[in-house]
């Protein structure tokens, strides 16, 4: 059974970079009809979609963020991970891992099902 | 890029109600569409992907409809776990837009 295991820390201070990795279980990242992502929530607010990686290395980013996010993947470790750089109080949130079912519909083109399997989210407080 | 809104932005009903949410792209996706429950502390669960497919696992009461702009989640006899917050997402390409989600509450 496939599962996602987040680790990183739950307070980051203002300007610094939060960190963050998913760990995956039960199945080899590997596979082409996935991609692995990110979505956070903020207090009380709802879900914004941050970014999606492949074993490839494709990754694909919130516009909004695109500037301060990388997303990364260690396929020996099966795990991918999240950086945001010079985080905000705006940047406090629930965080997610996810797995996104996808298909190729033609070429390296692909469209996607859903997020199918969720990480037990990290709550993530930027203060000093 | 594409915009998700829902309506209503929360609904309030009875346990055995049914209940329907709908979903709006401001340019055409298909049928390139999610839809997701989330429960109060929880991370949220896939419900309805391909706008009308049913996810593995998923209780039927649950369907999807539309293609196109505008689309529909019904819940048929609601539930006490149903009282929750639902989420619409495109689907098609990224970015992978949420709606801004509708709760439904205990009348």
């Amino acid at each position: 059974q496939l599962q996602l295991q987040q680790s990183g820390p739950g307070l980051v201070k203002p300007l610094e970079t939060l960190s963050l990795t998913c760990t995956v279980s039960g199945d080899s990242i590997n596979r082409r009809s996935y991609f692995w992502g990110w979505i956070r929530q903020p207090p009380g607010k709802g879900l914004e979609w941050l970014g999606n990686i492949h074993y490839s290395g494709d990754t694909y980013y919130n516009p909004s963020l695109r500037s301060r996010l990388t997303i990364s993947v260690d396929t020996s470790k099966n795990q991918f991970s999240l950086n945001l750089r010079s985080v905000t109080a705006a940047d406090t949130a629930l965080y997610l891992c996810a797995r996104l079912e996808s298909i190729e519909v033609r070429p390296d083109v692909f469209y996607h099902y859903g997020m199918d399997v969720w990480g037990q989210g990290t709550t993530v407080t930027v203060s000093s | 890029d594409i915009q998700m809104t829902q309506s209503p932005s929360s609904v309030s009903a009875s346990v055995g109600d049914r209940v329907t949410i709908t979903c709006r792209a401001s340019h055409d996706i298909s049928n390139w569409l999610a839809w997701y429950r989330q429960r109060p502390g929880k991370a949220p669960e896939l419900l309805i992907y391909a706008a009308s497919r049913l996810q593995s696992g998923v209780h039927a009461r649950f369907s999807g409809s539309g293609s196109g702009t505008d689309f529909s989640l019904t819940i048929t006899s609601l539930q006490p776990d149903d009282f929750a917050t639902y989420y619409c997402q495109r689907a098609n390409t990224f970015p992978l837009t949420f709606g801004p989600g509708t709760k439904v509450d205990i009348k």
